[in-house]
């Protein structure tokens, strides 16, 4: 599976959207966008994917750019529960295997 | 609840011991996984099983064993473990193994050896 790229650790205030990024620039036509994130002490959460339109469900937004080599995962509105690593994943829709990066730490403020 | 359970919760045992991790599924899928998750490391796949049937293994020691009964169960028996063994211990499932299926983890078993 092609490599993303994402910032170490982010911060975000409480509240307030938060808009994470992931570039992928050597991603295939055939490679799903996952994201999922682990809270201290526990295993990794599914939180969304997409393969190329924008996605959204419950818990956040995907939203794809046009020539896919970047996403951004969207909380619209940051709680502390949302404290975790957040991980950008591309996988092949051929692959089973799931490849973990290092993820962003996302910090919420109160 | 993910709808993974794994027992135990935590184990420490010493490099002559022989162990066993055990993950269940309430979820009705196929796939189940093992990952390893070591201090300031990425998660690891260890193993992959769709139908019962192993089809992955990442280079895995052999003193690490898995065992696939059913779709529901999996385990992972463990013996003459070494102390960089410890480490979080990941079981998750997934309906499909093809890349558009979602994973769903458990809460791990912290495994210390002594």
């Amino acid at each position: 599976d092609a490599k993303t790229t994402q910032p170490n650790s982010m911060e975000s205030n409480e509240e307030e959207p938060v808009h994470l990024p992931c570039n992928h620039s050597t991603i295939s036509g055939t490679d799903y966008i996952h994201w999922y994130r682990q809270l201290p002490s526990q295993g990794p959460e599914y939180v969304i994917h997409g393969l190329t339109s924008n996605v959204n469900n419950r818990m956040a937004s995907l939203a794809i750019a046009e020539d896919r080599k970047s996403s951004t995962l969207i909380l619209h509105r940051a709680t502390l529960r949302d404290a975790a690593v957040y991980y950008c994943i591309l996988r092949n829709f051929g692959n089973e295997k799931l490849t973990f990066g290092t993820g962003t730490r996302l910090t919420i403020i109160p | 609840e993910t709808g993974v359970t794994q027992t135990p919760r935590h184990l420490v045992m010493g490099m002559t011991n022989k162990k066993s991790l055990k993950c269940e599924q309430h979820l009705g899928h196929n796939a189940m996984y093992w990952y390893k998750q070591s201090a300031k490391k990425p998660l690891e796949l260890m193993f992959v099983y769709n139908f019962k049937e192993q089809t992955e293994n990442n280079s895995v020691p052999s003193r690490f064993s898995p065992e696939c009964p059913n779709s529901s169960h999996l385990f992972l028996h463990l013996h003459t473990l070494q102390p960089e063994d410890s480490a979080l211990y990941l079981c998750a499932s997934s309906q499909g193994t093809s890349g558009d299926n979602e994973q769903f983890f458990g809460p791990g078993t912290r495994l210390t050896v002594l």
